[in-house]
């Protein structure tokens, strides 16, 4: 069982639509961290977000982490083709001190 | 010069051989970590070395021996590997271990590109 699901695993969707990518666990986190990762490249942190209820938005990507500090989601909008690859939620345990991935969502956003 | 280089980007052994993979950073990192990636799990942490001391060994098989001679150089010494053991092996890079975020410090994790390796 992971400590960390992401939902969906893969989404595959045309350019220009809206999506949504969960992040959830049973545990809570001091902070969690969105991380992309392209074909044939190592993952590249988005954005970490460290408060209950913490919104942030980077372009057309939008991050939410939840009250309870148990979930995060990534909202994308718009979506274009160099959006496509694998979205990964990481995060710390509260006071465990213990770093933990994500299952991960692979994004296809087609042309 | 990019910050996490890993060297060699693919390799493909017999069972029986001994192979390394290195990584370099040149950020100034304290931290350094080890990870495996294969299409049916996430990213599985291996090895965690903080100050050039190991600080996590994930029930890694001994076929698997980590080395880091100073901060900025990680090894990855394989013998005797299994074809499950077939995956994208990544190093990363932290400025400390798991250092938690606050403030401007994001806690982030710099990846390297990976090593393709494949055990036939």
């Amino acid at each position: 069982t992971q400590l960390l699901e992401q939902s969906p695993q893969f989404l595959s969707i045309q350019e220009g639509e809206n999506l949504t990518v969960y992040c959830n666990s049973s545990s809570v986190f001091s902070s969690l961290q969105w991380y992309r990762q392209e074909p044939g490249e190592g993952p590249v942190l988005l954005v970490t977000v460290v408060t209950g209820g913490e919104v942030k938005k980077l372009k057309r990507l939008t991050f939410q982490f939840g009250d309870a500090r148990k979930d995060s989601s990534l909202h994308i909008t718009a979506a274009q083709p160099g959006d496509t690859g694998l979205y990964l939620c990481a995060g710390v345990v509260y006071n465990f001190n213990k770093f933990y991935f994500g299952s991960g969502t692979k994004l296809n956003v087609k042309p | 010069e990019t910050g996490v280089t890993q060297t060699p980007r693919h390799l493909v052994m017999g069972m029986t051989n001994k192979k390394s993979l290195k990584c370099e950073q040149h950020l100034g990192h304290n931290a350094m970590y080890w990870y495996k990636q294969s299409a049916k799990k996430p990213l599985e942490l291996m090895f965690v070395y903080n100050f050039k001391e190991q600080t996590e060994n994930n029930s890694v098989p001994s076929r698997f021996s980590p080395e880091c001679p100073n901060s900025s150089h990680l090894f990855l010494h394989l013998h005797t590997l299994q074809p499950e053991d077939s995956a994208l092996y990544l190093c990363a890079s932290s400025q400390d271990r798991y250092r938690l975020a606050g403030g401007d410090d994001t806690g982030e994790l710099f990846f390297g590109e990976g090593s393709r390796l494949t055990v036939l």
